[in-house]
C-alpha cells in the first residue's frame, strides 16, 4: 500500500528552465510534506516542507506547492541548475506516527 | 558527533550469513530512525527508537531483523541469515525527538550498502 507515490521515475531539463517534481499522497491525515534530496552514495538532506494549513512554501529557487483536495504536491525549482541533479524524495507525516513515508524518488537531470 | 554516522559503508556477504550494520547518531538526538532502499523503490521504514526502547517496529520485514539501541547513543541492526532480497542501501538518520519532526526533516547518514551473493 503506497501511500506516497512520486510517478515520474525520472525528469530531464534543460539549465535555466523550471523543474516540477510531483507527488500523489493517499491520507489526508497527513499534515506536513517534505522534500528531500538525495545525491549518489549520500544519504538524504532535507530540502524544503509545507504545513497542510498551507498552500504554498517559497525558499530562494525551491517551491514547494500543496493541493489538498487533489491530495498532490509539486515542487518547483527555478532556474534549474546542473548542481540541482540528484533524485528527489517526497515525504509525509502525521502526528502520531512520529515518522516520515517517503515516495519512490524521482531522478532529475539538468542538462548543461 | 557532526553528522549521523554509519559502518561499514559497502558490505558484501554470502547468503546465510548473518550482518551487523552499526549507526551513530548526531549527539543529543533521541530519536533514531533505520530506513532501507532496495533497488527502483523508495526509503521503506524500518524501526524507530525513542531513547533506548523502540516504540515503532512495524517497518522490520521479518524475525530474522532487529535493532537495538543502547546508551541513547549507538544503534545496531542486525540481519540473520540473510537472503538476496535484504539487498539494499539501509539509512540510519536521528532527530532531536519525536515532537520536533516538522518542519524539518531527519538527518541521515551516508548508508550502508549490503549486497548479498
Amino acid at each position: 500500500d503506497q501511500q506516497v507515490k512520486q510517478n515520474s521515475p525520472s525528469l530531464s531539463v534543460q539549465e535555466g528552465r523550471i523543474s516540477i517534481l510531483n507527488c500523489d499522497y493517499t491520507n489526508s491525515m497527513f499534515d506536513y510534506f517534505l522534500w528531500y534530496k538525495k545525491y549518489p552514495a549520500e544519504g538524504p538532506t532535507f530540502l524544503i516542507s509545507i504545513s497542510s494549513i498551507k498552500d504554498k512554501n517559497e525558499d530562494g529557487r525551491f517551491t514547494v506547492f500543496l493541493n489538498k483536495s487533489a491530495k498532490h504536491l509539486s515542487l518547483h525549482i527555478v532556474p534549474s541548475q546542473p548542481g540541482d541533479s540528484a533524485v528527489y524524495f517526497c515525504a509525509a507525516y502525521g502526528s502520531g506516527t512520529y515518522k516520515y513515508i517517503f515516495g519512490t524518488g524521482t531522478r532529475l537531470k539538468v542538462l548543461a | 558527533g557532526a553528522g549521523v554516522s554509519q559502518s561499514p559503508s559497502n558490505k558484501v556477504t554470502e547468503k546465510g550469513k548473518d550482518v551487523e550494520l552499526r549507526c551513530d547518531p548526531i549527539s543529543g538526538h533521541t530519536a533514531l530512525y533505520w530506513y532501507r532502499q532496495r533497488l527502483g523503490q523508495g526509503l521503506e521504514f524500518l524501526i524507530y527508537f525513542q531513547g533506548n526502547s523502540a516504540p515503532d517496529k512495524s517497518g522490520l520485514p521479518s524475525d530474522r531483523f532487529s535493532a537495538e539501541r543502547t546508551g541513547e547513543s549507538v544503534s545496531t541492526l542486525t540481519i540473520q541469515r540473510t537472503q538476496q532480497e535484504d539487498s539494499a542501501v539501509y539509512l540510519c538518520a536521528s532527530s532531536l525527538g519525536r515532537h520536533d519532526l516538522p518542519p524539518y526533516g531527519y538527518t541521515f547518514g551516508s548508508g550502508t550498502r549490503l549486497t548479498v551473493v
